[in-house]
């Protein structure tokens, strides 16, 4: 067990709609991160969050958004979804900023499935 | 192109043998770090190793041992005497420097199929 938490593990919705992933950092861990894994694409980093702000954005939609709160618990919003949009996301934390320079821990992911 | 190569998409050896997972990567920064993660068919992520590019001493943990070489850019995995339990899909990342993060870029992954 890791440490962090994702809610909910599994989520089947339609096109169209929107949905909010959450998660809990480990106890103490100020730095979040979003990634999606799928078939196409792999595991590809979506953005990272440091004590409330956005630090580092990668292949993110504008479709998709993030939030991380003063508790540092951080959602992940998805909205108009596609059936491509279909994946394991997956979250992770780390203590300081530059959480790839060491070890990141990653929570159990949230299985996506758009229909 | 791509960053991380994992050139071996699915590897099915029995149960015993030695196998060996390889990773090359690319990059032009000369600080950057090289990770190695497990997937389980439970899914989760777990890590394994973690190299920064100024330590290229190889590391033994158990069965499972690393081999980093600039040379090449490669940053390859040994599974001696493999199990059925090791049986998962594992990921080679490398992290570079992006103002102020790292930020890993993982290669498409291996999977590894132990048979008993």
């Amino acid at each position: 067990d890791s440490g962090v938490t994702q809610t909910p593990k599994h989520l089947i919705t339609a096109t169209g709609q929107r949905v909010t992933l959450r998660c809990s950092p480990r106890s103490g861990d100020l730095s979040v991160y979003w990634y999606q894994q799928s078939l196409d694409q792999g595991l590809q980093f979506l953005i990272q969050y440091y004590n409330g702000e956005e630090r580092a954005k990668g292949n993110i939609l504008e479709r998709f958004s993030a939030q991380q709160f003063p508790d540092l618990h951080s959602e992940l919003n998805l909205s108009s979804l596609e059936l491509g949009d279909s994946a394991l996301y997956f979250c992770a934390s780390s203590v300081g900023l530059a959480g790839g320079r060491g070890e990141q821990f990653f929570g159990p992911g949230t299985r996506l499935t758009v229909l | 192109a791509q960053k991380v190569t994992q050139a071996q998409t699915e590897i099915s050896v029995v149960e015993k043998e030695d196998v060996t997972l390889d990773c090359v990567y690319e990059t032009r920064d000369t600080t950057y770090y090289l990770f190695w993660y497990k997937q389980p068919p439970s899914g989760e992520l777990v890590f394994l190793i973690r190299r920064n590019s100024f330590d290229e001493q190889n590391e033994i943990s158990g069965r499972y041992s690393w081999n980093f070489q600039k040379s090449t850019s490669s940053f390859n995995f040994t599974i001696t005497a493999s199990q059925v339990v090791d049986s998962a899909v594992y990921f080679c990342a490398l992290s570079e420097s992006s103002g102020g993060s790292y930020i890993p870029t993982f290669g498409r992954g291996t999977s590894l199929i132990v048979h008993p």
